[in-house]
This record gives C-alpha cells, structure tokens and sequence, in this order.
C-alpha cells in the first residue's frame, strides 16, 4: 500500500482558498486518491476521489499531475466549519480495499 | 446515500466484561466492512478487514481472540471486545465498502473501560 505524506497542520482564514498537498510516490497503477475530512469524535467524511487529472464536485476539487505521485486537495472560501483533520489515502479493491491512514493535516481556519 | 450506522455511540463498561459495536451500511450492500480504533489525537489505525461468510482478516498486532468479528450479513458487522480492560478504551470505527474503491465511514463508538 502506498504511503502518504502531508503537512502535519495548517492555518487559513475565512474566505480563503486552501490547497493541501499530499506526497504518494509508490502509488500503484490500480490506486485511487481519496480524501476524507474528520471533524473530531466523529467518523471520516468522503470529500473527493480520482484517478488522473482534476475532479471537482461541489465542496472541493482535487488535482492530480500526470505521474500520480501527489494530489492536491483546494477547498475554495473556507470557513470556520472548515476546521479539521484531513487525510489523503491511496489504495484500491484489488488491494482488498484496504487504507491506511497517515498523519492527515489539521487545518485550523481562524476568523 | 452510502449510510453507515454504529451503535451504540458511546458505552462505559466495567473492566473484564465484553462489549458489542453494530456496524450496518443503510443503504448499500457491504462487500466488505473495515473495523479501526483511534486514539486521542491520533490517526486512524486498521483493525481487520471483515467479508461477508468468511473470516475476518487481522492486521499485525491486533488480538483477534480479543476483538472478535462477525460479518453476518452483506449489511452487519460486528465487533466484539471481549474482557475490556482500561488500554481497551477508545473510538471505534468502522466503514463498508460496495467494490468501487470508496469506503464510508460509521460515526464511531466512543469505548470507556473502567
């Protein structure tokens, strides 16, 4: 399983873009990008998920350059609700669909 | 859609008894159910991996005569701490998957061992 790398924390402001990145060198052929966000005794919430190129759905977009060994996550204007631990995960069901998390990144917006 | 429930949300129980964590996709049928603990201010960490009719597979380190799985069902899994002690308490977590490469994740259950 390949592992992910992120920054351990962040600070933004309301309004502000905020783009995370997330290092996967080994990611492998079969992989998917996930990013889940977890607010604190809570479970993971999906945010996003792709393969190649950029996706985008209405909270976030995620880009992914062409060799696949990072991916970006933007959330645009965020606010204070915003604040919490991201994780990027790589793996697929070929895999058994198992992940494993890393450290994630906890973003802390301020007002 | 891609419900997952937990139940109970919290439970306190007493040291040396076991306890029962309900995991069940709503609305989707569950290939396969993934059972995590996390400790405060600490990552996820994956428990076992559980299919529907088999066993369920442990990761390194984790006791599997300790915390016991049962896949029932293609929506029910669930998780068994047998003889809690206090180093037992923590959030439990469980996803489901459907075969695309996308889990969901339960709310959790916040385990207490007195």
């Amino acid at each position: 399983l390949a592992k992910t790398t992120q920054p351990i924390s962040m600070d933004s402001y309301e309004g502000q873009e905020v783009n995370i990145t997330c290092s996967h060198n080994n990611i492998a052929t079969n992989d998917y990008i996930t990013w889940y966000q977890q607010f604190p005794s809570q479970g993971p919430r999906f945010i996003i998920q792709g393969y190649k190129t950029k996706v985008t759905n209405e909270v976030a977009s995620l880009f992914i350059p062409a060799d696949r060994k990072s991916s970006t996550l933007s959330l645009p204007r965020v606010s204070l609700s915003d604040t919490a631990v991201y994780y990027c995960l790589v793996g697929s069901y070929n895999q058994g669909g198992k992940l494993i998390f890393g450290q994630g990144t906890e973003l802390s917006v301020k007002p | 859609g891609a419900v997952v429930s937990q139940h109970p949300s919290r439970v306190i129980c007493k040291s040396g008894t076991s306890v029962k964590i309900e995991c069940r996709s709503l609305d989707f049928q569950a290939t396969t159910m993934f059972w995590y603990r996390q400790f405060p201010k600490q990552s996820l960490m994956l428990m076992a991996t559980s299919n529907e009719g088999s066993k369920a597979t442990y990761e390194q380190g984790v006791e599997k005569d300790k915390f016991l799985i049962n896949h029932a069902s293609l929506t029910l899994s669930t998780l068994t701490v047998t003889s809690a002690h206090p180093e037992d308490s923590s959030f439990y977590i469980c996803s489901a998957t459907d075969g695309p490469d996308t889990q969901y994740f339960g709310p959790g259950t916040r385990l207490t061992v007195l």
